[in-house]
């Protein structure tokens, strides 16, 4: 089956500092990788749409200067969130698209803020 | 209103139980429909897709009523390992978009 590997799977950081979690489709390309982001007993919320090749689609409300999205390769998107703070801590996590559609996921990494 | 809702839960069950998800979404357009579970902490991962006719997948089976908006999963013979976060999950585009939208999950727990 298909794989996304995402990493690192777990970040403790200063509040104020970068963070960058990369995500990886192992064995297809993907034109089209998601980002979400899930708090504690809520749903997932999806982020952004990040297209190979072009500037990613942020959903309303996602800041696009703090959340910088990079999907350089078929195989490869990274997501920045820039200047943590508390607030930010969450669990993130992005999908990769194959053409027929289904999304699977990587397997998350959980970002704390202190 | 939101897109995707399911029912609250939680759900305790015992082994061997028969239970039933249901789910509502709000746009008509939607041409996608899925399953997913999320056990605590991970990512989800797919269980099944819907179809229009209905699937089945082992104890598994997924029913679809567009004219409803209405998706549900039932399990049969529940077994402990069924025990997570099951999620309807939305494709309101279709087409090109793959986006999705996730209800918010009800939890099962399927008890000895």
């Amino acid at each position: 089956g298909a794989v996304v590997s995402q990493h690192p799977s777990w970040v403790i950081c200063k509040s104020g500092t970068s963070v960058k979690i990369e995500c990886r489709s192992l064995d297809f390309q993907a034109t089209t990788m998601f980002w979400y982001r899930q708090f504690p007993k809520q749903s997932l919320m999806l982020m952004a749409t990040s297209n190979e090749g072009s500037k990613a689609t942020y959903e309303q409300g996602v800041e696009k200067d703090k959340f910088l999205i990079n999907h350089a390769s078929l195989t490869l998107s990274t997501l920045t969130v820039t200047s943590a703070h508390p607030e930010d801590s969450s669990f993130y996590i992005c999908s990769a698209s194959r053409l027929a559609g289904e999304q699977f996921f990587g397997p998350g990494t959980r970002l704390t803020v202190l | 209103r939101k897109e995707v809702e399911q029912d609250p839960g939680p759900f305790n069950v015992p082994e061997g139980a028969t239970v039933a998800f249901n789910c509502t979404y709000s746009n008509s357009a939607s041409q996608s429909f899925f399953w997913y579970r999320q056990d605590c902490r991970k990512e989800p991962k797919l269980l099944m897709s819907v179809y229009s006719s209905g699937n089945e997948d082992g104890r598994f089976t997924a029913q679809l009523n567009r004219a409803s908006q209405y998706i549900s999963l039932l399990i049969r013979d529940s077994k402990l390992s069924d025990s997570a976060t099951y999620l309807c999950v939305v494709n309101p585009r279709g087409g090109s978009a793959r986006q999705l939208t996730f209800g918010s999950g009800t939890q099962l727990t399927v008890l000895p």
